[in-house]
């Protein structure tokens, strides 16, 4: 079956606009995960959702970041007022229904890479 | 604080050698599951191998296997018979949340 996407695959936008990126799980995947991945670093985790679970934010740099999924399945995370440090590689991911701390594979989509200029 | 700790940013190997990928990790829990992922140049992300921390048995995967010291708290990840198509970031993690800045290594023929 299909992968996760996610789009747009790149976004520029300018200093203090808002944006949003999308992500589509693998269907049946009921953990999805965000990250953000900036140049020369690791993956950062930014927010976890488990099923009908309420969301763990705990990654979420600040309050200009939010993130929702609607009917367990699509995910858009929203990024207010972008400054220039939010300029990253933003990676979605998706896994079977085991927890962030079971065995399961996630899936990871191709990202997008956000420039604010 | 939990880390996940890749001490070479960097590493260079030519076709058919061994190379070993180190990643050491702080934890305070018994049981957890351990992961190697790949990062290509086409961003794609994709697991290599996986270690549950009950097992004391090293998992393999064809050309790579880990090297799982559990007192030591360490999980490196050998490459055998290293291929141009090896060539990629490679990232160590402790479940889902938790990874490494990971180990860009370089395979040349």
């Amino acid at each position: 079956g299909a992968g996760v996407s996610q789009s747009p695959s790149n976004k520029v936008t300018e200093k203090g606009k808002d944006v949003e990126l999308r992500c589509d799980p693998i269907s049946g995947h009921t953990a999805l995960y965000w990250y953000r991945q900036s140049l020369g670093q690791g993956l950062e985790f930014l927010i976890y959702f488990q099923g009908n679970s309420a969301p763990d934010k705990s990654g979420l740099p600040s309050d200009r970041f939010s993130a929702e999924r609607t009917g367990g399945s699509v995910s858009t995370l929203t990024i207010q007022r972008t400054q220039q440090e939010d300029s990253a590689v933003y990676l979605c991911a998706s896994s079977l229904d085991r927890g962030w701390t079971g065995p399961s594979e996630q899936y990871f989509g191709p990202g997008t890479r956000l420039t604010v200029t | 604080a939990q880390t996940v700790t890749q001490s070479q940013p960097e590493m260079s190997v030519q076709e058919a050698e061994t190379v070993t990928l180190s990643c050491t990790y702080d934890t305070s829990e018994n049981n957890y599951y351990l992961f190697w992922y790949k990062q290509p140049p086409s961003r794609q992300m994709i697991l290599v191998i996986r270690q549950e921390a009950y097992k004391q048995q090293n998992a393999t995967e064809n050309r790579f296997s880990v090297n799982f010291q559990k007192a030591a708290k360490s999980f490196s990840l050998k490459i055998s018979d290293s291929q141009l198509g090896d060539t990629a970031m490679y990232f160590c993690a402790r479940t889902a949340l938790i990874f490494g800045k990971g180990t860009t290594l370089s395979v040349s023929s």
